[in-house]
């Protein structure tokens, strides 16, 4: 089956600093991927759509220039929270959706990444 | 607009008893609905998925679920529940050829 890798599954950092995450679709390619954030207990919030080679779009209320997003290539998209701070600190999970399937398949998520801003 | 509504946040079942995990949804189109459970400190793991063709779905696990359009609904059962079943289950609504809705997740307990 499809799988995303998600890299690292656990990172601590001070506050200020800058943490960059991966995700990777290992056996498919992924035009669009997307970056949810999920807070202790509650659902998944899509933060943004990461598109191959072009702009992310994000949703309202999310702020482009503190969690940039990068998509290089058919297979890895990167996010980076920029100067993080203690309420940045969260559980954020990537998924992709294969570019050679249609409409109806499913996203296929990476087992997310737990920040911990300090 | 498409939303998903998942009715009782927590269910606790005892081992061996049937479970039921509720979602509603809304939707102007045919809706793609799915389910997904989540493991603590993991992602989402595809349970099932409904596209077209028959209402009843099987998923892995012993998990199925049945669209009813009449009801807009797509429960989650299963005949028996395990240990191995306790997590947090999310159904979801495919809103756009990029976007997918989900819905707030019920956490199953299974009590001894």
């Amino acid at each position: 089956g499809a799988v995303v890798s998600q890299h690292p599954s656990r990172v601590i950092c001070k506050s200020g600093t800058s943490v960059k995450i991966e995700c990777r679709s290992l056996d498919f390619q992924a035009t669009t991927m997307f970056w949810y954030r999920q807070f202790p207990k509650k659902s998944l919030m899509l933060m943004a759509t990461s598109n191959e080679g072009s702009k992310a779009t994000y949703e309202q209320g999310v702020e482009k220039d503190k969690f940039l997003i990068n998509h290089a290539s058919l297979t890895l998209s990167t996010l980076t929270v920029t100067s993080a701070h203690p309420e940045d600190s969260s559980f954020y999970i990537c998924s992709a959706r294969d570019a050679g399937t249609g409409y109806d398949s499913p996203l296929h998520f990476g087992n997310g990444t737990r920040l911990t801003v300090t | 607009a498409q939303s998903v509504t998942q009715l009782g946040s927590h269910v606790s079942v005892s081992e061996g008893a049937l479970v039921l995990l509720r979602c509603n949804y809304s939707s102007s189109v045919p809706p793609y609905l799915f389910w997904y459970v989540q493991y603590p400190n993991q992602g989402l793991q595809l349970l099932l998925k409904y596209t077209t063709g028959a209402t009843l779905v099987k998923g892995i696990n012993g998990f199925e679920a049945e669209f009813k359009k009449s009801e807009t609904s797509f429960h989650l059962t299963k005949p028996s529940a395990h240990m191995s079943d306790a997590a947090e289950y999310f159904c979801a609504v495919r809103v756009s050829n990029n976007d997918m809705r989900f819905g707030a997740g019920t956490r199953l307990t299974v009590k001894p």
